[in-house]
C-alpha cells in the first residue's frame, strides 16, 4: 500500500460526459502528480500541483482541468468525453517538488462508450 | 524539455539469468534524480530502485542494481538471477524540480 487513495477505481461513462478523479496524497506530500496511461502505452504528464497551486503543466487537453484543495487532496476533472480519453488515470505523490520518489495510487480506470 | 528513452521495446530473459535494460535521458541540469519503476500485470505503479545524480556510487537493491553514467546521460537497470516474478513492464523516469518524465517502457517476458 503506498498511502496515495484514489477514487473511483473504475468508472463506465458515455461520449460528451463529464467525471471528477479524486485522489488522496500520503499523510504529509505536498506534491501531486496526474498521468494518463493508455493501454500499452507508457505514462503522460498531465500535470502536477505543490501545496495547492499549479507547479508544472504537461499534455494536459484543454477539456480537462484540475486543482489541490487546502487539505491537499487533488482532483481531476475530464469533461467532453471522447472514446480515445478512455485510460488509466494515475495520481501520485510526494513530500515535496524535489526530491525522492513519486508513491503511486493504483489509478482509476476509465472506460469511455 | 527533458526526455527519457527507453530503446529496448521489448527483452526476453531465462530464469535465473541476468538481464540489463538500458535508459537514456537528456538534461541540462546538474541535480536529478533517476528512478526505475515495474509496472506488473496489476498495472501498480513499482518503485525499483532511484539513483540520486550527485552520487557516483551506483545504487543496489538485492538483485537490482545499475549502472549510472552521468556524463553519458545513461542509466541502465541490471536484474540478477531473474524470477518468473520479475515479468512486467518496466519504467525508467527522471525528476527534477520541474517535473517528473517517464520513458516509453520494456516489456520484460521471463523464461521458466
Amino acid at each position: 500500500d503506498s498511502g496515495v487513495t484514489q477514487t473511483p477505481k473504475h468508472l463506465i461513462t458515455a461520449t460528451g460526459q463529464r467525471v471528477t478523479l479524486r485522489c488522496s496524497p500520503r499523510s504529509g506530500d505536498l506534491s501531486v502528480y496526474w498521468y494518463q496511461q493508455s493501454l500499452d502505452q507508457g505514462l503522460q504528464f498531465l500535470i502536477q500541483y505543490y501545496n495547492g497551486e499549479e507547479r508544472a503543466k504537461g499534455n494536459i487537453l484543454e477539456r480537462f482541468s484540475a486543482q489541490q484543495f487546502p487539505d491537499l487532496h487533488s482532483e481531476l476533472n475530464l469533461s467532453s468525453l471522447e472514446l480515445g480519453d478512455s485510460a488509466l488515470y494515475f495520481c501520485a505523490s510526494s513530500v515535496d517538488i524535489y526530491t525522492g520518489e513519486l508513491f503511486f495510487g493504483e489509478g482509476s480506470r476509465l472506460t469511455v462508450l | 524539455a527533458q526526455t527519457v528513452t527507453q530503446s529496448q521495446p521489448e527483452m526476453s530473459v531465462q530464469e535465473a539469468e541476468t538481464v540489463t535494460l538500458s535508459c537514456t535521458y537528456d538534461t541540462s541540469e546538474s541535480d536529478y534524480y533517476l528512478f526505475w519503476y515495474k509496472q506488473p500485470p496489476s498495472r501498480q505503479m513499482i518503485l525499483v530502485i532511484r539513483q540520486e545524480a550527485y552520487k557516483q556510487q551506483n545504487a543496489t537493491e538485492n538483485r537490482f542494481s545499475v549502472n549510472f553514467q552521468k556524463a553519458a546521460k545513461s542509466f541502465s537497470l541490471k536484474i540478477s538471477d531473474s524470477q518468473l516474478g520479475d515479468a512486467a513492464m518496466y519504467f525508467c523516469a527522471y525528476r527534477s524540480a520541474d517535473d517528473m518524465r517517464f520513458g516509453a517502457g520494456t516489456r520484460l517476458t521471463v523464461k521458466p
